[in-house]
């Protein structure tokens, strides 16, 4: 079973609108880091979150976390073409050889004119 | 600074052979790991090097290996090649928590 669910899988939003992705652990987190991915190609990163209640912003996309919840939510405002892309979120899991970056599946955003 | 490079952009092979990708992280930084990134199940960790050191190890067959040379470059290998393997592999630098991801190797196995 997936340890990261995202929600939604995908996304279509026109121009301007906000949206929120979110991703959530079924292990406790420790931190937790969101990605953007242009199709088939590498991950950037964008931001880090580690303690609860922690929200960092980077232009306009905004994430904060919920330790109670193991929850992060990822939200951009005012969506422009330029935030089309794949959105993964990634945290380090506690597995049976120590800890190890595990991602969510991705939420794939499209922006339409 | 020159940003992480991986070697081939693109491969491919058939069932049965064995494969090498090539991971150069930022310079400076000792840590590297390695994903593999498939349609199906998603990025999954592989493992990580730090200084010449296996540091952790994701759950994959003993076909996957790696090893990081003293300049902190490091390579990956995939023995008797699957059809499963097929697979956008990428790999990542680390330095203060932040990983610093490749444009990734993309491996057709036929």
């Amino acid at each position: 079973s997936q340890e990261l669910e995202q929600s939604p899988q995908s996304l279509i939003v026109q121009e301007g609108k906000n949206l929120t992705i979110n991703c959530t652990s079924s292990k406790t987190l420790y931190g937790l880091y969101w990605y953007k991915q242009k199709y088939g190609e590498g991950l950037i990163f964008l931001m880090m979150l580690q303690k609860g209640g922690e929200e960092k912003s980077h232009e306009k996309i905004t994430a904060k976390l919920d330790e109670k919840k193991q929850q992060s939510s990822l939200h951009i405002t005012a969506s422009q073409p330029s935030h089309a892309g794949i959105y993964l979120c990634g945290a380090d899991l506690l597995s049976n050889s120590g800890y190890a970056l595990n991602f969510g599946k991705g939420t794939s955003l499209l922006v339409t004119p | 600074k020159a940003g992480v490079t991986q070697t081939p952009r693109y491969l491919i092979k058939t069932r049965g052979q064995q494969v090498t990708l090539s991971c150069s992280p930022i310079s400076g930084h000792r840590s590297v790991s390695w994903y593999q990134q498939t349609p199906g199940q998603g990025l999954q960790f592989l493992f990580e090097y730090f200084s010449e050191t296996q540091r952790n190890k994701g759950n994959f067959p003993g076909r996957f290996s790696g090893r990081q040379f003293s300049n902190s470059r490091s390579e990956m290998n995939v023995s008797t090649l699957e059809l499963g393997d097929s697979a956008l592999y990428l790999c990542a630098s680390t330095w203060a928590a932040t990983q610093y991801f490749g444009p990734g190797t993309r491996l057709t196995v036929l």
